[in-house]
């Protein structure tokens, strides 16, 4: 069965700081996909990236990079220099490939705090 | 602008009530989906549909009901026979790429019982 974990559930940073989010995946396919969402105080969950079972290139976009590591099955966020505006909850995603959807897995999700 | 959109973004409910949130998007996404958060929680799936006259129940359907008349719309009915459902509902919708399945997401609405 799929599951994601999100050990930590809340962090607090000083603006400027970087800070990175942990999360394990379990899955029994060899294809899946990782997704990183945001989720801001209005609530509408932001799509952040997506990372296929392949490719375990690590990617950088602007101050946001993951790391993907199958053999760990760890999918970690990192944001450099943080600032207040990404004070949000983030969830990490897990999807099977061929079941279009259903199997779609959410974290619990990590409240990060940036302080001014 | 191509998006989801959600309404109304807060809504009241008595008990014993059915209540009927909107979801509308003009992206020409195959599938939508609705999901239920409650406060410090993940995200939980109620229904989905991959297409127009077919859905599928998900983790948490009971007391919930949906339709797909329209590509464009999936409205969600919380009946009364939902024992608790003050809680944030989004909308989400996905391009039918064989299994590639990023969802993009509305902007919720949040439904308190009085």
């Amino acid at each position: 069965a799929q599951k994601v974990t999100q050990a930590q559930t809340e962090i607090s940073v000083v603006e400027k700081e970087d800070v990175t989010l942990d999360c394990v995946y379990e899955t029994r396919d060899t294809t899946y996909y990782l997704f990183w969402y945001k989720q801001p105080p209005s609530g509408e969950l932001v799509f952040l990236i997506r990372r296929n079972s392949f490719d375990e290139q690590n990617e950088i976009s602007g101050r946001y990079s993951w790391n993907f590591q199958k053999s760990t099955s760890s999918f970690n966020f990192t944001i450099t220099a943080s600032q207040v505006v990404d004070s949000a909850v983030y969830f990490c995603a897990l999807s099977e490939a061929n079941n279009y959807g259903q199997n779609f897995v959410f974290g619990p999700g990590t409240r990060l705090s940036v302080l001014p | 602008d191509g998006g989801i959109t959600q309404s109304p973004k807060y809504l009241f409910r008595k008990e014993g009530q059915n209540v009927t949130l909107s979801c509308e998007q003009n992206l020409n996404h195959d599938a939508m989906y609705w999901y239920r958060q409650d406060p410090g929680q993940g995200l939980r799936l109620i229904y989905y549909s991959q297409i127009v006259n077919d859905f599928q129940k998900g983790d948490i359907a009971e007391g919930y009901s949906v339709s797909r008349e329209k590509k464009e719309s999936f409205p969600l009915t919380v009946t009364s026979a939902q024992k608790n459902p003050t809680a944030f509902y989004l909308c989400a919708s996905s391009p039918r790429e064989g299994g590639t399945d990023t969802q993009y997401f509305g902007p919720g609405t949040r439904l308190t019982v009085l």
